[in-house]
């Protein structure tokens, strides 16, 4: 039974790059969460999506991130023109219903990302 | 502002003693507490989740919730090396749109020495 998947796993992008990160939610989840963890700190929310919804964004910097969760394929988190203060590791959660508050969310490797 | 705070440690315990940790939150509509483990380079990997007042256990694992008072902590019994860790609460809130993410606090880190 396949965890989160989460690719790549390590992406090193230049200033002014584009990044991609990947994620595909367990089997039989609808829900995923992208959080950041930037060094030394917690985790951040980012974004909810459901299917072709995003539920709640508030999270995501409204300037160069955007995420989508197609009908077919992985959910992407986009990260256009990379700053430095961008490198981060990146994590995916899935969760089956959110069901109000009683999700319960499992975690994906994440994509380490480092912006030279 | 959802605060989720935690004694950041490090906290040190001997292998077999019982390791405590604490967490307290701001917001009272906060509906679910989890508590995460995450290894060093590595990602939460979740170990309990409490809904309710009292207490919840699982093997070595105690999770303890006391809403009136806003906290919520986790019992480790018999502290193995390996559980050597940070270990992370998280709350969900029954509001709107929020409805579903975790705020998390910043971990605490844990060292069990043999």
């Amino acid at each position: 039974n396949a965890g989160v998947m989460q690719n790549p796993r390590h992406l090193v992008r230049r200033r002014g790059q584009e990044a991609r990160l990947r994620c595909s939610p367990m089997k039989g989840h609808s829900h995923v969460y992208w959080y950041r963890q930037l060094p030394e700190e917690g985790l951040k929310f980012m974004v909810y999506l459901q299917k072709e919804n995003i539920i709640d964004e508030s999270g995501m910097p409204k300037e160069r991130f955007s995420a989508e969760f197609p009908k077919e394929g992985p959910s992407i988190l986009r990260i256009q023109q990379v700053v430095r203060g961008d490198s981060a590791a990146y994590f995916c959660a899935s969760s089956p219903d959110a069901g109000g508050s009683y999700n319960e969310q499992f975690f994906g490797p994440g994509t380490r990302l480092t912006v030279l | 502002q959802k605060e989720v705070e935690q004694n950041s440690g490090p906290l040190s315990v001997p292998e077999g003693a019982i390791a405590s940790l604490n967490c307290t939150y701001s917001d009272r509509v906060s509906q679910s507490f989890f508590w995460y483990r995450q290894y060093s380079g590595k990602s939460p990997e979740l170990i309990m989740s409490i809904y309710s007042n009292g207490d919840k256990e699982d093997g070595r694992f105690t999770a303890q919730l006391n809403k009136a008072s806003q906290y919520v902590s986790l019992l480790i019994r018999d502290s193995q090396p390996s559980d050597s860790a940070t270990y992370l609460c998280a709350v969900t809130l029954d509001r709107g749109s929020t409805l579903g993410r975790l705020y998390f606090g910043r971990g605490t880190q844990l060292t069990v020495w043999p």
